[in-house]
Order: structure tokens, then C-alpha cells, then sequence
């Protein structure tokens, strides 16, 4: 099976524009999630998604949003970008709810790395 | 508040030898605990994971032993590998709605030939 797919790998934008990032889970996982990795912070939780529903919240502002597509596509959104926002965000994939899968690993992307000038 | 810490920022060993990663958590609601492998600017590669049901998982060379009254679990990596150097994640999750996980900062290790 094909991993976790995130597009853009890379993507510089300035502050206060806004940016949509992609993920593609693996083929028959439901359940996205999305996390941010900074130096200072670590890796944190924004959000998860499954069937299309956002199941629970990190501690994040409203300017970080998601949401996840009928096929378990997934994307993000951040608007009025700050510099703090430069990280590296991850999209994960869980076999929950699919029939012998354990619902609480999760398969990671690559990443996308953002910089916010 | 950190709910899981990885205290060892680094560990260096020879190859051949025993790796043994450690991770302490707080919060008693966590019920599944994994570790993870990362290289910079990649993702984390899942390589083990234990429910709180257990206290020892094995996957070839690697063992997760977790001590549930302890509040501590632990990778062992034997033997250890030069290609295992990497940042090392230790993450816990709970059930239902608290299904994120909560990572540890890594822990370095470099294998030294």
C-alpha cells in the first residue's frame, strides 16, 4: 500500500497570508489527523478527522482549521499567518474502525515544511 | 504541563550493543503508548506500540516493556545498528475522543561503528 501523501512539500509564504496544505491517507484509513513539529514546542496535535467529522481539538487558534473529504482526504488551513506558524506539520493515518486494525497507531507523511517571512 | 517526557536528549552506543530508551508519563488516562523513529525533515516511522493491558511487546529487535505502575516504558534496541541512529519519539493516547497522541521531545541516539 502506498504511505501517507502530503502536498506541498515545501512552501514559503509572508505573514498574514493564508495557506492550504493537503493529505492523502492510506488507501482504506478513515481517520486523519494533523500535528505541528517545532523546535520549541515539539510535536503537538491540531486536529483529527474521521468520516468527514472533526472528532476532537488541539489547543490551537481558530486561525488553524481542517477539513476532510468524502474519499478521507484531508486538508488545512491557516490564515493570517504569523512567523511563530513556521513549522513542520504532519498528517497522520489510523486503521480505526477498519475491521482487525489497531485504531490508535498512526502512519505518518512525509511533511510539509512551512516558512512564514 | 509536559505528560510525557523523554528526560535523555542523547544516547550514544556501540554497535552490537544494547539501546535502551526511556519515557515516563503523568497521566493515567493513557492507555496505548508507541514509539516512533524520525529523521529530520521526514515523518515518524511507527515501529511499536503497547496497549496498557500488556507489559511487554516484541518485534524483532525491538522490545517495548512498559510499568504500568511506574508510570515508565522503555525501547530496547538489541543489537543496535548504526542505520538506528535517529531521533527516537515516544507518544501515548487514550480511548475515543482522546485518541491524539501526546509525544515525548526525542531522544538522539547515534549507533557508533
Amino acid at each position: 500500500k502506498a504511505g501517507v501523501t502530503q502536498t506541498p512539500r515545501y512552501l514559503i509564504k509572508t505573514r498574514g497570508q493564508q495557506v492550504t496544505l493537503s493529505c492523502s491517507p492510506i488507501s482504506g484509513h478513515r481517520s486523519v489527523s494533523w500535528y505541528q513539529q517545532t523546535p520549541g514546542q515539539g510535536l503537538q496535535f491540531l486536529f483529527e478527522y474521521f468520516s468527514e467529522t472533526q472528532r476532537n481539538k488541539g489547543n490551537f487558534p481558530g486561525r488553524f482549521s481542517g477539513r476532510q473529504f468524502s474519499n478521507s482526504r484531508s486538508e488545512m488551513n491557516v490564515s493570517t499567518l504569523e512567523l511563530g506558524d513556521s513549522a513542520l506539520y504532519l498528517c497522520a493515518s489510523s486503521p480505526m474502525g477498519v475491521a482487525g486494525g489497531h485504531g490508535n497507531e498512526q502512519f505518518f507523511g512525509p511533511g510539509t515544511r512551512l516558512t512564514v517571512l | 504541563d509536559q505528560q510525557v517526557k523523554q528526560n535523555s536528549p542523547s544516547l550514544s552506543v556501540q554497535e552490537g550493543r544494547i539501546s535502551i530508551l526511556n519515557c515516563d508519563y503523568t497521566n493515567s488516562m493513557f492507555d496505548y503508548f508507541l514509539w516512533y523513529k524520525k529523521y529530520p525533515a521526514e515523518g515518524p516511522t511507527f515501529l511499536i506500540s503497547i496497549s496498557s493491558i500488556k507489559d511487554k511487546n516484541e518485534d524483532g529487535r525491538f522490545t517495548v516493556f512498559l510499568n504500568k505502575s511506574a508510570k515508565h516504558l522503555s525501547l530496547h534496541i538489541v543489537p543496535s545498528q548504526p542505520g538506528d541512529s535517529a531521533v527516537y519519539f515516544c507518544a501515548a493516547s487514550g480511548s475515543g475522543s482522546a485518541r491524539q497522541l501526546t509525544f515525548g521531545s526525542g531522544t538522539q541516539l547515534t549507533v557508533l561503528p
